[in-house]
């Protein structure tokens, strides 16, 4: 059983271009959400999805960020005219609806973006 | 708003003895607390949890931890250290809301040094 897949590993975009982050949760966890953890700093909520549902997106800033999770397909975490300050590694992590890990995140491996 | 704080940024201990690192809370009801690892550039890793019951908690690689509700803490011990336990640790607290696990409030994280 995988664990949860974020690709790329590593990103670099220049100032102004888009950022796409995957994540391919673990095999029955329906449950996905997003954390950006900068420099020196812990880890800040930024969304929880479910299959084509935004449940939380009260971490998510208010202008150029979105994110997505289909019915088929990973989630999504999209920056649009990334700034410089958009630099960090974005974390996914993704639960269980059911079962006695129904309230456990298991985290992805993140993608770090730098932006030029 | 919940909050998590854990008070030491950096601890150094000697290989082989006895690890305390410390998380406090603040949240309006009992929360789920949980300890995640991070080694450099690496995802996180979760050590151990606390959703009910029994107040002390065991975790993988020795590690175990005690929920203090009169204290709102939940400090991580290890009666031995290894050099491999060498990395970044996050104290996080979360809550289910009926639908599934809300988003995470981490920790700054405290990063342990292990001295030979």
């Amino acid at each position: 059983n995988a664990g949860v897949m974020q690709n790329p590993r590593h990103l670099v975009r220049r100032r102004g271009q888009e950022a796409r982050l995957r994540c391919s949760p673990m095999k029955g966890h329906s449950h996905v959400y997003w954390y950006r953890q900068l420099p020196e700093e812990g880890l800040k909520f930024m969304v929880y999805l479910q299959k084509e549902n935004i449940i939380d997106e009260s971490g998510m800033p208010k202008e150029r960020f979105s994110a997505e999770f289909p019915k088929e397909g990973p989630s999504i975490l999209r920056i649009q005219q990334v700034v410089r300050g958009d630099s960090a590694a974005y974390f996914c992590a993704s639960s269980p609806r059911s079962g006695q890990a129904k309230n456990i995140q298991y985290f992805g491996a993140g993608t770090r973006l730098s932006v030029l | 708003a919940q909050s998590v704080t854990q008070p030491d940024i950096h601890i150094t201990v000697s290989e082989g003895a006895s690890l305390e690192l410390r998380c406090n809370y603040s949240y309006g009801a009992t929360p789920y607390l949980f300890w995640y690892v991070q080694s450099p550039g690496q995802g996180l890793q979760l050590l151990l949890k606390y959703f009910s019951g029994d107040t002390l908690v065991q975790g993988i690689k020795g590690f175990e931890a005690e929920f203090k509700r009169s204290q709102s803490s939940f400090n991580l011990r290890k009666p031995s250290v290894h050099w491999s336990d060498a990395a970044e640790y996050f104290c996080a607290v979360g809550m289910y809301s009926g639908g599934g696990a809300d988003g995470l409030t981490f920790g700054k994280g405290t990063h342990l040094i292990i001295q030979p």
